[in-house]
Order: C-alpha cells, then sequence, then structure tokens
C-alpha cells in the first residue's frame, strides 16, 4: 500500500531535549516536505527536499533540521525544543513540486 | 515570497445548497492550485487540483476555477452532504515551494 508513514504520532518533551520525528514513503517520491499546523494558520512548510542531499528552508524554519540521506526517508529534526514548537506536524511527499502531496498521519508534538 | 488568503474561515450552509470557498495568491510564478480537505483528526487529503493553464476543472460535485490574470481560485461544492463537513484548505505551488492558506471549515447542516 502507498503510503507515508511517520512516527511517533504522539510526544510530549521537555524543553531542550533533543528529538526527532521520522518520515518515511514507500512511492519512490522525489520530493518530501514537513509542516506544522497550528490553528488559525494552516500548513506552513518547515523544509523541503527536491531529492536526495538536496534540502531547503521553508517558511518557519527555525529550531528545526531536516536531512535526505535516502529517498525515501525525511527525518525532522528538532535539536532544542521550546515551548513555541507545540504544534501538530505533517510529513508529505510527492512526484515533484507541483503535484500531489500525500501526507503523513500526523505527529502531535508537546512541548513543555 | 507567496502569499495565499483564504475566505471565509468558518462556513455553514443547508445540505443540498452550494458551498464556495475562495483563494486569492499573490506570485504569478505560481502555477499549481491544489484543495485538500481535512476530516476531524486525518491528515489532509487532496480533492481536486488545477494547473495554471487551465481555467476550471470539475470532478463530479466538486469544481475549481481559476482566474490567472486577477491572481484568484476557487472552490465550489454542489449539493452538499453531511460528509462534506470538514476543513478545506487552498494552497499554490511554484514547482519549489508549497503555499497553504488558513483553512474554512464547512459545517453541512442536514
Amino acid at each position: 500500500e502507498a503510503q507515508v508513514t511517520q512516527n511517533p504520532r504522539y510526544l510530549i518533551t521537555v524543553t531542550g531535549k533533543k528529538l526527532t520525528v521520522t518520515c518515511s514513503q514507500n512511492m519512490n517520491h522525489e520530493y518530501m516536505s514537513w509542516y506544522r499546523q497550528d490553528p488559525g494558520l494552516g500548513l506552513r512548510q518547515i523544509y523541503y527536499s527536491m531529492n536526495v542531499e538536496v534540502t531547503d528552508k521553508g517558511d518557519v524554519p527555525e529550531g528545526y533540521k531536516v536531512s535526505r540521506k535516502e529517498k525515501r526517508n525525511f527525518p525532522l529534526i528538532l535539536e532544542s525544543p521550546s515551548p513555541n514548537q507545540t504544534s501538530l506536524y505533517f510529513c508529505a511527499s510527492s512526484v515533484g513540486g507541483a503535484t500531489e502531496a500525500f501526507f503523513g498521519q500526523g505527529t502531535r508534538l508537546t512541548v513543555v | 515570497g507567496e502569499n495565499v488568503e483564504q475566505h471565509p474561515s468558518t462556513l455553514s450552509v443547508q445540505e443540498g445548497d452550494s458551498a464556495v470557498i475562495k483563494c486569492t495568491y499573490s506570485d504569478s510564478a505560481s502555477n499549481y492550485f491544489p484543495w485538500y480537505k481535512q476530516e476531524l483528526g486525518k491528515r489532509p487529503q487532496l480533492i481536486i487540483d488545477i494547473r495554471s493553464n487551465v481555467g476550471e476543472k470539475k470532478d463530479q460535485r466538486i469544481a475549481v476555477t481559476l482566474n490567472k490574470t486577477a491572481k484568484h481560485f476557487s472552490l465550489h461544492i454542489t449539493e452538499t452532504q453531511p460528509e462534506d463537513s470538514a476543513v478545506y484548505f487552498c494552497a499554490a505551488s511554484n514547482v519549489i515551494q508549497f503555499y497553504f492558506g488558513t483553512g474554512t471549515s464547512l459545517t453541512v447542516i442536514p
């Protein structure tokens, strides 16, 4: 089954404790991206990757890192999480930057 | 960068009526305009999309129109049903980045 898988689904952590949210897709898509969803703000792109080893900042990259060592995986790293990073995070993949994006199930992150 | 504005933020309609959601964008380089539906607690899913070389696209009860000159595009849902209740997001892409609107919460009243 074609899918985008994120883990974990829920995470509560403390300020400053490094964490990684994993994202994996099995559709051989070249384009992958991370979004955060906050009430009233819609989905905002954090980082995107057009191919392996090619990543770039989206609209809200501060406090986040990503890597794209393999085509299927695109982890999101928070080196020192802060409470303002409490949000719902979605990973998405697509054939290209102007094609249908398939979203993962979402990760609800709470930083206390 | 691109700025996508979406209106209204909430919309209530009677079952069977039509619903219209409007979006504007600012970057003339944007050439792909998808619409996503997000049910409560679920992930966004594409319902329809349109490219800049097309003015209108229809899929059963859903249609999207695009006015490149005015930089606006709209989602039209006819004969609404309770299962259409969800949050709808418009988006614009310039091939490199996606920019989403802030969402419209649609409620269809039976």
